[in-house]
């Protein structure tokens, strides 16, 4: 298994300009999200999908569109970039451990996108 | 209020010193918690999960007080390697999004 694939690993950007940042997943997780992490910030959560088909906004969503057409992918989308958006990316996955529980496995993180917006 | 809060450090410690990290949570109905270690410029792994009655792996123990709502990690022993940065999550029951901390960075000096 590859684990979570992340692609590219590294982007300048233009402000204005648009991108898709790649992520797929092999272990057939149902939970998705996508983090970025800013110097003394931490990880903070972007957008997230339980499932193909679902998406749901996290805590920093705005200037970023997801979508989850299969279980394995789930591409953010960056509509108009701005400087602002300069970070390193995370895409992470996990499961439930029985039906009734949160996602609570611990995630799978992908090895990361860092991105400049200049 | 934060849900998960961390002290940020730095930590720097002597080779072979015990050094301990604590990380609290607002939300009382957490169901689980974990620890990551992160080294620079890459990305979070899983330390190990952190179990109600306290757990250990070699030289990391883990602790959880529900009654006073934090997590702990002790490190003995030291190492060089284990310069990183040192990551609580929590996730709420029920919720479909876990919360980390900004983490907390330790430096091991020889």
């Amino acid at each position: 298994n590859a684990g979570v694939t992340q692609t590219p690993k590294f982007q300048v950007l233009k402000t204005g300009q648009s991108m898709t940042l790649q992520c797929a997943q092999d272990m057939n997780h149902e939970y998705m999200s996508w983090y970025r992490q800013d110097p003394g910030m931490g990880l903070r959560l972007i957008h997230y999908s339980v499932g193909a088909g679902i998406t749901d906004q996290g805590e920093v969503p705005n200037g970023y569109n997801v979508s989850r057409s299969t279980t394995e992918d789930f591409p953010l989308r960056l509509l108009s970039a701005a400087p602002s958006q300069t970070s390193v990316y995370f895409c992470a996955s996990s499961y439930k451990t029985d039906r009734r529980s949160s996602y609570n496995s611990p995630l799978h993180f992908g090895n990361g996108t860092r991105l400049t917006v200049t | 209020r934060k849900e998960v809060e961390q002290d940020p450090g730095p930590f720097n410690v002597p080779e072979g010193a015990t050094v301990a990290f604590n990380c609290t949570y607002s939300n009382s109905a957490s169901q689980s918690f974990f620890w990551y270690r992160q080294d620079c410029r890459k990305e979070p792994k899983l330390l190990m999960s952190v179990y109600s009655s306290g757990n250990e792996d070699g030289r990391f123990t883990a602790q959880l007080n529900r009654a006073s709502q934090y997590i702990s990690l002790l490190i003995r022993d030291s190492k060089l390697s284990d310069s990183a940065t040192y990551l609580c999550v929590v996730i709420p029951t029920g919720a479909n999004n876990l919360f980390f901390g900004t983490g907390t960075r330790l430096t091991v000096i020889p």
